[in-house]
C-alpha cells in the first residue's frame, strides 16, 4: 500500500485566498484525521471522520476552516479565507479502526505558508 | 481528561549513550499509550504502543517502553543512540471507545558525535 497521500505537498498562497488540502487515506481504513502542526500549539487534532461521517469537529478553529469526506478515499480541508496565522503544516492520518487499537498512520504533511 | 506530559522539549545525547525519553499521561481508564518519531520534513511513524499484556514494549529500531500505572509513565528508552536516531519524539494517549489521541508536546532528540 502507498500509505496515506496528501497533496500538496507545499503551498504558498496570499491572505484572503481560498486553499485546499487533499488526503488519500489507506484503503480499507475506517478512521480519518486531520492535524495540524505548529511551533507554537505543536500537533492539534482539528477534525475526524468515522466511516466518512464527522464525528469530532471541536478541535476546527472557526468557521474559516470546513472539512469534508465524500468518499472513503478522499477528504479535504479547506481554509476560505486563509490568513497569515493559518501558517502551519496540516497532516492527514487514518487509521483502521479497532483492528489496529486506535494505532493511526500519518501522511507527509502538506506546509501551508499564507503570505 | 486525558493528558500527557513531555518532559523535556530538547534532549542532547552522545552517540553510543542511554536514550531515556519521559512520558507521563492522565488518563481515568486504562490508556492506550503509544510513541511516534517525526524525522524531518516527514510525518510521524509509529515507534511503539502499548494496549494490554505484557508492559515492557518493543519497538522498531531499537526502541522500548515500559508501562508503569503506578507511576503514570511511558517512557521510552534506547541501550544506545545512533545519529539516525535524531529527531522529534511524541508521546500520545487514547483508550477504548475513542480513536482521538492526545498528544504530547513532543522531544527533540539530538545525537552527538
Amino acid at each position: 500500500d502507498a500509505g496515506v497521500i496528501q497533496s500538496p505537498r507545499h503551498e504558498v498562497t496570499e491572505m484572503g485566498q481560498e486553499v485546499t488540502l487533499r488526503c488519500k487515506p489507506i484503503s480499507g481504513h475506517d478512521y480519518l484525521f486531520w492535524y495540524r502542526q505548529t511551533m507554537m500549539r505543536g500537533l492539534e487534532l482539528l477534525i475526524y471522520f468515522n466511516n466518512n461521517v464527522p464525528i469530532d469537529d471541536s478541535g476546527m478553529p472557526e468557521d474559516r476552516f470546513s472539512a469534508k469526506m465524500p468518499n472513503a478515499s478522499f477528504s479535504t480541508l479547506k481554509i476560505q479565507p486563509s490568513e497569515p496565522r493559518d501558517s502551519a503544516v496540516y497532516f492527514c492520518a487514518s487509521s483502521p479502526g479497532l483492528a489496529g487499537v486506535g494505532e493511526q498512520f500519518f501522511g507527509p504533511g502538506t506546509r501551508l505558508t499564507v503570505l | 481528561a486525558q493528558s500527557v506530559t513531555q518532559l523535556g522539549s530538547h534532549v542532547s545525547v552522545s552517540e553510543g549513550a542511554l536514550v531515556l525519553l519521559r512520558c507521563n499521561y492522565s488518563s481515568s481508564v486504562p490508556p492506550y499509550l503509544f510513541w511516534y518519531v517525526q524525522y524531518p520534513n516527514q510525518g510521524l511513524q509509529l515507534l511503539l504502543k502499548y494496549t494490554t499484556g505484557a508492559t515492557l514494549v518493543k519497538g522498531i529500531n531499537g526502541f522500548e517502553a515500559e508501562f508503569k500505572k503506578s507511576e503514570t509513565s511511558f517512557h521510552l528508552m534506547k541501550p544506545s543512540a545512533h545519529m539516525s536516531d535524531a529527531a522529534e519524539y511524541f508521546c500520545a494517549v487514547s483508550n477504548t471507545g475513542t480513536y482521538k489521541y492526545i498528544f504530547g508536546t513532543g522531544t527533540r532528540l539530538k545525537v552527538l558525535a
